[in-house]
């Protein structure tokens, strides 16, 4: 079993609709939860990170960490073309460095 | 943040070659990170480069196939040796933004192996 487990989609929607992307972990250690965009032939962005459970919010963007489920979720309000890329969800442990763990990524087409 | 400078964005090479993939990056950090990007696979890290120290690699990456240099706090050098077809796939430099989850990468190297 794969540490992260994520959708690679693709996920196909209409221009304004609401996504919602999620990836599920297993590792009990994992304390800051990341999302990663990555446009075609670019390296990954940092779009939102979390720490611990809870939400946080950044305009059209919102990340949601549920600890008890092992679960995390990506949403996108309002999704626009622009939003087309891969998501890749990362996670990674406290305390020093530690290694940050990546999903395999969900393809997103954001249709006019 | 941290602009990278990746280069080459692209190379097609034949087997038993080697390629040396260069990053710069715009200011001083202490940790650089060597990825590969695999189609269907998530981000597998490669290696570890500080600067005055052996690279420290991972789980099935060795530095007679992958050597690091890290000459400087600014530039890394990742080479793939001995290509083979396997070693298609998209290399990537990252840095970390003063803490480990905040990665900034390069635009990456597409390796295609013939």
């Amino acid at each position: 079993q794969k540490e992260v487990e994520q959708d690679p989609g693709p996920l196909s929607v209409p221009e304004g609709a609401i996504v919602s992307l999620n990836c599920t972990y297993s590792n009990s250690a994992f304390q800051y939860f990341m999302w990663y965009r990555q446009y075609s032939r670019k390296g990954p962005e940092l779009l939102m990170y979390t720490y611990s459970s809870g939400n946080k919010e950044d305009g059209r963007f919102t990340a949601q960490v549920d600890k008890s489920s092992k679960y995390i979720s990506l949403f996108i309000r309002d999704s626009q073309p622009s939003d087309s890329a891969t998501y890749l969800c990362a996670m990674s442990g406290s305390g020093g460095y530690q290694k940050v763990t990546f999903g395999t990524g969900t393809k997103l087409q954001v249709i006019p | 943040s941290a602009v990278i400078s990746q280069k080459p964005s692209r190379d097609i090479c034949q087997r038993g070659t080697s390629l040396t993939i260069q990053c710069q990056v715009d200011s001083q950090v202490t940790m650089m990170f060597w990825y590969r990007q695999q189609p269907g696979q998530s981000l597998t890290l490669i290696a570890t480069a500080n600067q005055g120290s052996e690279a420290t690699y991972e789980s099935g990456f060795v530095i007679d196939k992958f050597p690091i240099s890290r000459p400087n706090l600014t530039f890394s050098t990742l080479t793939v040796s001995n290509m083979s077809p396997e070693d298609s796939s998209i290399y990537l430099c990252s840095v970390d933004g003063g803490t480990n989850e905040k990665l900034f990468f390069g635009s990456g190297t597409q390796l295609s192996v013939l």
